[in-house]
């Protein structure tokens, strides 16, 4: 399975772009880059995700290095909303791994 | 709101019991994991249903079994309740296995207490 490694925590100003890394530098081929994120005690959600090539949605935009062995989580104007547990994961067929994830915080 | 939705919301149990927690994935998804998610701590894998068979499952004891309906709802059931498997339990669903590129919805859980 491949594995991720993202820092345990960053801070952010409130109305600044939130960039949040991940080392994923066993993934395969075929293997999608997802993110979510967990605000306090709900479920996580999805944000969004890519093979090799930048992505970007309404909620974030997501880089991934051309070697695809990182990539980097784009908030481009962080709110205290965004304050949350973001996870970096690369799912094998049958099961999805959760690592600690990155803890951001938003500040006012 | 995804469309994955679990019940109970909360439930507190007694040592020993056993306890059954549901989950409706959502319309048309086929696929449903389970998780557990103790405090502090990142969700972790106990098994996953793909068109009613368990396919694929994490380090947790024989006593957490699962089903999967053939609607693709699926229930959660742990006997001989231990006072450690007190933690969120979160129900995914996703739209095919085999297919990397589809991302799984999360319900918001349930909040199981073991006294």
């Amino acid at each position: 399975d491949a594995k991720t490694t993202q820092p345990p925590s960053m801070d952010c100003a409130e109305g600044r772009a939130a960039n949040l890394p991940c080392n994923h530098s066993t993934i395969s081929g075929n293997e999608y880059v997802y993110w979510y994120r967990q605000i306090h005690s709900q479920g996580p959600q999805y944000i969004i995700h890519g093979l090799k090539n930048n992505e970007t949605n309404e909620m974030a935009s997501l880089i991934i290095t051309e070697d695809r062995k990182s990539s980097t989580l784009i908030l481009p104007h962080a709110t205290l909303r965004d304050t949350a547990v973001y996870y970096c994961i690369v799912p094998p067929y049958d099961k999805v791994i959760f690592g600690p994830g990155t803890s951001l915080s938003v500040i006012p | 709101e995804t469309g994955v939705t679990q019940s109970p919301t909360h439930l507190i149990k007694t040592r020993g019991q056993q306890v059954t927690l549901r989950c409706s994935s959502q319309s048309g998804h086929n696929t449903v994991s389970w998780y557990q998610q103790a405090l502090g701590q990142g969700p972790q894998f106990i098994f996953q249903y793909y068109r009613e068979e368990e396919n694929g499952r994490g380090n947790f004891p024989p006593r957490f079994s699962g089903l999967q309906f053939p609607n693709y709802s699926s229930e959660l059931n742990v006997n001989a309740l231990e006072l450690d498997d007190s933690a969120l339990y979160l129900c995914a669903s996703s739209l095919a296995l085999w297919d990397p590129n589809t991302e799984a919805f999360f319900g918001q859980g349930t909040r199981l207490t073991v006294v």
